[in-house]
Formats: structure tokens, C-alpha cells, sequence
């Protein structure tokens, strides 16, 4: 079985300063790893995934995030927190060992940037 | 880029009423998939779509039914809706294979069952 915990269901931060969402993980082997970001009345946007390799992941919009697989982490940062960044995030994952294409996703974290 | 186009954004029904909400995607994807949106819950797997014709279970099937006649479509059936559906319902389309592509989704349909 695989699951996704994001501990915090709101995340306030000032506009400029470093933001980070958490993410951790459970699979029966190894993960694949997504994040995807929510605007109002929209649907889902991907941000960046990790598949394997360097654990720390460049995507879209200047975000990036860190894989730690002792920690069974997948945290999204960014250095320096735009008012546009705010929005409601998922992380998600895929057991790569399962052979099928089926993602789990977290309960989702709102993301609020301070002016 | 990818689009992925669901034909209603807002749907109002009745208690009762047999629902289609439909899905459309332009990239040829293999993949296709059902979600249900809810605040506390995120997405939760209704049915997905390997490819024409064939469909399995997600994780929460039960009152729902999907059809993949063609490639492109994928619709999602409430076969007599209850007011628990009321809900945000999302769709996405993937390619399968070795390159481990994301999930593309529509802007949903928010569909209330009064």
C-alpha cells in the first residue's frame, strides 16, 4: 500500500522570506514523487516529480524539493516567497515497484503569502 | 501543451438522476483517470483507464460507473446520484511507460446533488 501525509493543512508566510511545505511518504518499495499546485477553480498543475538520482529536484516557478529517503520526506521550499505563490498544494506518490500508474495523494496544504 | 477538457464546470442534479461528466484529452494519452476532490480529503481515485474499452477500480468506485469507447474520452457515470456525490470531480490523462510522466488534469466540474 501507498500513502501521503501532509501534517499541515495551512502554511502562513511572509512575502520574501523562505517557505517550506512538508511531505512524507509510506510504499512497499521504492517511490516516485510528485507536487502539484491548485489556483482557485482550477484543476491540478505539475510542479516537479523525483524519480531518482540527485535528491534535491528543480520545477516550475522557482520551487524545488528535497528527497530524503531516511526521513521518507519529499519537502517543498522555495528560497524567497512570492504573494502569487499562494494556493493550495499536493504531494503525491507511485510505488515504482508496483508496475501500475496509480497515484496517491496527500489531504493538501494551503499555502498563504503575507504582503 | 496537454489539454484536458471536461464539458461542464458547474453541474447541478437531482437525487436520483442518472449524471455523465465527460473528459476529453488531445495528446493521445494511454491513460486516463477519475477523481473526487473534497476539503480534508484530497483527491481520492475513482476509476482509471489503461485503454479502450478496459477500466479498473480505484479506490472509492462504489456508485459510479466510467466508459472508454474512444481513445481520447473518458466519462464518468453516477448512476442514480445522492447527495454524498456532491463533490468537485476531477479528470487526468497520462502516458504510461519508462519516462514516468506526470498526471494532466482538467479544471474539474463541481457537481451539487440537491
Amino acid at each position: 500500500a501507498q500513502s501521503v501525509a501532509q501534517p499541515e493543512d495551512q502554511v502562513n508566510v511572509a512575502e520574501g522570506n523562505p517557505l517550506t511545505v512538508k511531505c512524507t511518504y509510506s510504499v512497499s518499495g521504492n517511490p516516485y514523487l510528485f507536487w502539484y499546485v491548485q489556483y482557485p477553480n482550477r484543476g491540478l498543475q505539475f510542479l516537479l516529480k523525483y524519480i531518482t538520482g540527485d535528491n534535491l529536484v528543480k520545477g516550475s516557478y522557482g520551487f524545488e524539493a528535497e528527497f530524503n529517503k531516511s526521513q521518507t520526506s519529499f519537502h517543498l521550499k522555495k528560497p524567497s516567497a512570492l504573494v502569487s505563490d499562494s494556493a493550495l498544494y499536493f504531494c503525491a506518490v507511485r510505488d515504482q515497484d508496483f508496475g501500475n500508474e496509480k497515484l496517491t495523494f496527500g489531504t493538501g496544504t494551503r499555502l498563504t503569502i503575507i504582503p | 501543451d496537454v489539454k484536458v477538457t471536461q464539458s461542464s464546470r458547474y453541474l447541478v442534479k437531482r437525487t436520483g438522476e442518472k449524471v455523465f461528466l465527460e473528459c476529453v484529452q488531445d495528446m493521445d494519452h494511454e491513460n486516463m483517470f477519475w477523481y473526487r476532490q473534497d476539503p480534508g480529503l484530497g483527491l481520492r481515485l475513482i476509476y482509471f483507464s489503461y485503454d479502450v474499452k478496459m477500466k479498473e477500480k480505484g479506490d472509492i468506485p462504489e456508485g459510479y460507473s466510467v466508459s472508454r469507447e474512444k481513445k481520447e474520452r473518458f466519462s464518468l457515470i453516477l448512476e442514480s446520484a445522492s447527495t454524498n456525490q456532491t463533490s468537485m470531480y476531477l479528470c487526468a490523462s497520462s502516458s504510461p511507460g519508462g519516462r514516468v510522466e506526470p498526471q494532466h488534469f482538467g479544471d474539474g466540474t463541481r457537481l451539487s446533488i440537491l
